[in-house]
């Protein structure tokens, strides 16, 4: 079983839709949650951390449910420069070791 | 932020020979960094924590002999893919770990795209 699974996607919507993703992850061990974003061809950007207590960032808001060990993003009011593959990522603490989801695409169209 | 980069951004080689891929914290001192791996389409894949001063550690599956990492300084880390195969050919990318709380943000380099020939 993989450490992080993530629908591939693509999601493809218009601006100003809002849209949802969810990961999984499969070591209860796991102590901090991240979305990264990364562009085609370009190093992945940390988009938020992620807290039991769910935290927003202007569109973006992030919740974690340790219980059923699942994250979700939510992106209001997408925007054309929102298209790119969200990465879900967990660290389990040894030693700063990040374990990647394969990532979820989005495509936002005028 | 803390700065990372990586140097070559491309490289094209053929195959047989062996590729250097550096990777260097600007702002910061990094006594572990992360290399990872990443095929098209496909999520990032840790190969190997490099750590400063001494040997890296590999994850399963991931030959030590073909990906040498030497982490001979607080600012660089080096990984060499030897005699290096079409199959080789990948999205290198390094990472370090933060200096400032919560200490577990990583810094990702730029990355290195390799393609054997």
């Amino acid at each position: 079983r993989k450490e992080v699974e993530q629908d591939p996607g693509p999601f493809n919507v218009p601006e100003g839709a809002t849209v949802a993703f969810n990961c999984t992850y499969s070591n209860s061990a796991s102590q901090s949650f991240f979305w990264y974003r990364q562009d085609c061809r370009k190093e992945p950007k940390l988009l938020m951390s992620v807290y039991s207590s769910g935290n927003e960032d202007g569109r973006f808001t992030a919740q974690l449910n340790r219980a059923s060990q699942y994250i979700s993003l939510l992106i209001r009011d997408s925007k054309l420069s929102d298209s790119a593959t969200y990465l879900c990522v967990v660290n389990r603490g040894n030693f700063n070791k990040f374990y990647f989801g394969s990532g979820t695409k989005l495509n936002v169209k005028p | 932020g803390a700065v990372v980069s990586q140097h070559p951004s491309r490289v094209i080689c053929k195959s047989g020979t062996s590729v250097k891929i550096e990777c260097r914290s600007l702002d910061f001192q990094a006594t572990t960094m992360f290399w990872y791996r990443q095929f098209p389409k496909q999520s990032l894949m840790l190969m190997a924590t490099s750590n400063e001063g001494s040997k890296a550690t590999y994850e399963q599956g991931v030959e030590k002999d073909k990906f040498l990492i030497n982490h001979a300084s607080l600012t660089l880390s080096t990984l060499t893919v030897t005699s290096a195969h079409p199959e080789d050919s990948s999205f290198y990318i390094c990472s370090a770990p933060g200096t400032k709380r919560p200490y577990n943000e990583q810094f990702f380099g730029p990355g290195t795209r390799l393609t054997v020939l």
